[in-house]
């Protein structure tokens, strides 16, 4: 199994631009969660999906930010239009019962 | 929601020491789970315990969930071992999956 695999793994772009991360979970994995991770309010939730459909999306700190997931094996966490501000690691995790699986993180860096 | 707070924040130890991280959470849980954040930034599921004892190696976590509190040791520490370690669980009555992070203990084994 090839883990939760995120890409790109680094991205900078300049203010104004859209992104897209994507996400391939673990098959099998019912469960799917965006998180993003800064030195000032740590690892939040964005946003989680059961059996592809949004569950609490809560986190997502604004409009700018969407997800999708349009099948069991893609999801996508798309910004725009991207702000300094959303400089930050963005993890995707999958999950089968209990255990949360990490996929190796999006470095965004916007510029 | 739930309040997750861990300590110490930082911790210093010389290789071959024992340690114990503490998590307090402020509500009942369904789901609390400790995490290995590594020196590249990979995030590693150690236990799901939300409450009782387990071991894994080195490693042992104890949940006392009627004090609303985690433990985590680690035995013969060893300089791999350095990071940030995580707590993270959800209240009672939310989905299991929609976990709360602690700010975590940053560990430093020295050789």
């Amino acid at each position: 199994d090839a883990g939760v695999i995120q890409s790109p793994r680094h991205e900078v772009t300049e203010m104004g631009q859209e992104v897209t991360l994507r996400c391939k979970p673990i098959s099998g994995h019912d469960y799917l969660f965006w998180y993003r991770q800064t030195m000032m309010r740590g690892l939040e939730l964005l946003i989680y999906f059961n059996n592809n459909v949004p569950i609490d999306d809560s986190g997502m700190p604004e409009d700018r930010f969407s997800a999708k997931m349009p099948n069991a094996s893609f999801s996508t966490l798309k910004i725009q239009p991207s702000e300094p501000r959303d400089s930050a690691v963005y993890f995707c995790a999958s999950s089968f019962s209990y255990g949360y699986t990490f996929g190796s993180g999006t470095r965004l860096t916007v510029v | 929601g739930i309040q997750v707070e861990q300590s110490p924040p930082d911790l210093i130890l010389q290789e071959g020491a024992n340690s114990t991280l503490r998590c307090n959470f402020s509500d009942s849980v369904n789901n609390l789970q400790w995490f290995h954040q590594n020196p590249w930034g990979q995030l590693i599921n150690l236990f799901y315990i939300p409450s009782g004892t387990k071991q894994n190696g080195r490693l042992s976590a104890t949940t006392v969930a009627t004090e609303r509190y985690s433990l985590l040791y680690i035995s013969s520490s060893q300089t791999t071992d350095s990071g940030v370690y995580f707590c993270a669980s959800n209240a009672g009555g939310t989905s299991y999956g929609k976990l709360t992070f602690g700010q975590g203990t940053i560990l430093t084994v020295h050789p």
